[in-house]
């Protein structure tokens, strides 16, 4: 199956600084990349849609200069949380969705745990 | 706004029961429903409904959407401690195929 990767899988850093967060689709072409958030004992809430060689697509209430979204090339995309806070802390998940029209299919990432100190 | 609702929010079975979960949906624009599994990281997919009435069935575990009534339920049958888990129903919607999450189900399974 369709296999999508995260790195890193978790990150500690200082209030202040950047984490940057990739996104890869190993084995497929992904036109549309979709970033999550889920705090605990929560579910995942979408933060971005990113396409391929075009600006992401913010949800409401998402910072669009705190999270930036780049997706460069067709696997991979990247998460920037710009002068993170510790209420940025929080398991970050993106996902993968396969070439073609009629795919409804999201391959997940194994997430990154983000812990802002 | 795209709403998806799951019930009951939590669940404890013994090894051996039978467990239904469900999920009632009110968006624009419905493509599909989703169920997937998550345990300590990301989700894992289970099945995928389009179309109404039509069961979809892998091992113990299966699933049927109604459009009309708008929701769909996963039943898990002999369930087994290795189910514990948290049940995700999600719907896609648009042109972009975005995912709308319910709040999940959390299933303990004791042995």
């Amino acid at each position: 199956g369709a296999v999508v990767s995260q790195h890193p899988s978790w990150v500690i850093c200082k209030s202040g600084t950047s984490v940057k967060i990739e996104c890869r689709s190993l084995d497929f072409q992904a036109t549309t990349m979709f970033w999550y958030r889920q705090f605990p004992k929560q579910s995942l809430m979408l933060m971005a849609t990113s396409n391929e060689g075009s600006k992401a697509t913010y949800e409401q209430g998402v910072e669009k200069d705190k999270f930036l979204i780049n997706h460069a090339s067709l696997t991979l995309s990247t998460l920037t949380v710009t002068s993170a806070h510790p209420e940025d802390s929080s398991f970050y998940i993106c996902s993968a969705r396969d070439w073609g029209p009629g795919s409804y299919e999201q391959y997940f990432g194994p997430g990154t745990r983000l812990t802002v100190t | 706004e795209d709403k998806v609702v799951q019930s009951p929010l939590s669940l404890v079975v013994h090894e051996g029961d039978t467990v239904t979960l469900n999920c009632s949906y009110e968006v624009t624009n419905f493509r599909s429903l989703l169920w997937y599994k998550q345990e300590k990281k990301a989700p894992t997919f289970l099945f995928m409904l389009t179309s109404s009435g039509i069961e979809k069935k892998s091992g113990r575990l299966s699933s049927i959407l109604d459009k009309k009534e708008l929701f769909s339920i996963l039943n898990i049958t002999a369930t087994q401690t290795g189910d514990s888990a948290v049940y995700l129903c999600a719907v896609v919607v648009g042109s972009a195929r975005q995912l709308t999450f319910g709040s999940g189900t959390q299933l303990t399974v004791l042995p």
